[in-house]
């Protein structure tokens, strides 16, 4: 069976400072692999994708970054964090047919 | 935005009652599906609507799909304290790479 896993579950970072967001899936190859950020009480905002490795869609302007390394796993990344970088943020993947997405538990980042 | 949206954005019932929630699009799309999130949780994915579908049933859960008004409801039955959750619908737009996730309802279900 397919796991998707992320980690940390939790952070705290200070304003300024970087962010290294991993997220890995096993029990399935060549996955399609996004990730979200949801604000508190809201929707999911689709922040990168990816079909292959090294393959990164972005669709917002940010300054958070997204890379792909191996086949199964997914990073997100940031030089300098600013306070509104906080929510909570998904990794998800599917098989590429838009037919079922599978969440990650999700990280809480706080920037202060 | 080609976000959905779906109202309520709250809702609150018994235990036993039935739930229903509603979703709008603004574009055509291939499928529409919705998705269960607990407090602080991942997604989870409940059911999957194509668009030459009309209604499809999940155990206790019911969902209709109208494109022509460009609209879905989720009709949770005989509701649970465990059934306390955000809800949300998901569009494959046509031409798109990803799925549209809307807002949510946040259903609370009172024992």
């Amino acid at each position: 069976s397919q796991t998707i896993h992320q980690w940390p579950a939790t952070l705290v970072q200070p304003v300024g400072s970087p962010l290294s967001l991993e997220c890995t899936v096993e029990g399935t190859s060549n996955p399609n692999l996004y990730w979200y950020r949801q604000a508190a009480g809201r929707g999911l905002q689709l922040l990168f994708y990816s079909v292959g490795i090294g393959q990164i869609s972005s669709e917002v302007p940010q300054n958070l970054s997204a890379s792909r390394p191996q086949d199964r796993q997914f990073i997100l990344s940031s030089k300098k964090l600013l306070l509104s970088d906080s929510g909570f943020y998904l990794c998800a993947w599917d098989r590429g047919q838009r037919d079922t997405q599978y969440f990650g538990p999700g990280t809480r980042l706080t920037v202060l | 935005s080609q976000q959905g949206e779906e109202d309520p954005q709250a809702l609150s019932i018994q235990e036993g009652e039935n739930a229903t929630m509603n979703c709008s699009y603004k574009t055509s799309i291939n499928n529409l599906q919705w998705y269960r999130q607990n407090s602080g949780r991942g997604l989870v994915h409940l059911i999957l609507i194509r668009s030459n579908e009309r209604e499809k049933h999940s155990g206790r859960l019911r969902v209709t799909l109208d494109t022509s008004k460009k609209s879905s409801s989720l009709l949770i039955t005989a509701s649970r304290a465990a059934d306390t959750a955000s809800y949300f619908c998901a569009t494959d737009q046509t031409g798109a790479n990803n799925l549209f996730f809307g807002t949510g309802t946040r259903l609370t279900v009172i024992p």
